[in-house]
């Protein structure tokens, strides 16, 4: 079975840009999205066909992928973006990544 | 607008049955796939599944392969997710969610359903 693997968490500044890796083989053959999870809250769709963002999303999320190697990019990161974030693939079947809490302090 | 409205929480007992619904509304229910997601307490988020709904040809993730079963009522835009002898493992909350095909994401979710398991 395919495994993406995503930090366990990873600290920002506000202000400052976050980066948020996820790693699978081949991934930059694949279409990667992301999600923004919340506590207590349903995933939200943050960016999809690796560089995509739905409606609604603001500008300051980005996303790139290369290699085996995805990104997610938060730049001048908000006290509102602290959440869970997990990426996702499509390796013949759905697979996520573990997650990575964002801490912003 | 497109919404996923999820069944509401469940307290059940070990080896009790269980069946828990996302109905759709807003879009075309027929045309898409919808997924069934894990969270345990505290955990990641894991696939469990894809139902489409049209013909509800099923897609099982090897690690839930017959310990859940995936349906759906057309006539109603609902989709089922259903245990037939539940284990306080199977306790955590459950997304459903609509697949966008041409993409591989999943677009929009349902607020969830907590299912506790517990003697």
């Amino acid at each position: 079975s395919y495994e993406l693997t995503q930090p366990p968490s990873v600290s920002v500044s506000p202000g400052q840009t976050a980066s948020i890796t996820c790693s699978g083989a081949n991934l930059g053959d694949k279409y990667t999205s992301w999600y923004q999870q919340k506590p207590g809250q349903s995933p939200v769709l943050v960016i999809y066909q690796n560089n995509k963002r739905p409606s609604g999303i603001p500008e300051r999320f980005s996303g790139s992928s290369s290699g085996n190697t995805a990104t997610l990019t938060v730049s001048g990161t908000q006290t509102m973006d602290e959440a869970d974030y997990y990426c996702q693939a499509w390796y013949s079947s759905v697979v996520f990544g573990g997650g990575t809490k964002l801490t912003v302090l | 607008e497109v919404q996923l409205v999820q069944s509401g929480a469940e307290v059940k007992k070990p080896g009790d049955s269980l069946k828990i619904s996302c109905q759709g509304s807003g879009y075309s229910f027929t045309n898409f796939w919808i997924g069934w997601v894990r969270q345990m307490p505290g955990k990641g988020l894991e696939w469990m599944g894809i139902i489409y709904l049209s013909d509800s040809d099923t897609r099982y993730s090897p690690s839930f392969q017959g310990q859940v079963t995936m349906s759906a009522d057309k006539s109603i835009n609902t989709a089922y997710l259903q245990w037939s002898s539940l284990k306080a493992s199977d306790t955590a909350v459950y997304y459903c969610a609509r697949l966008y095909s041409s993409s591989s994401n999943f677009d929009y979710w349902g607020q969830g359903t907590q299912v506790t398991v517990s003697s």
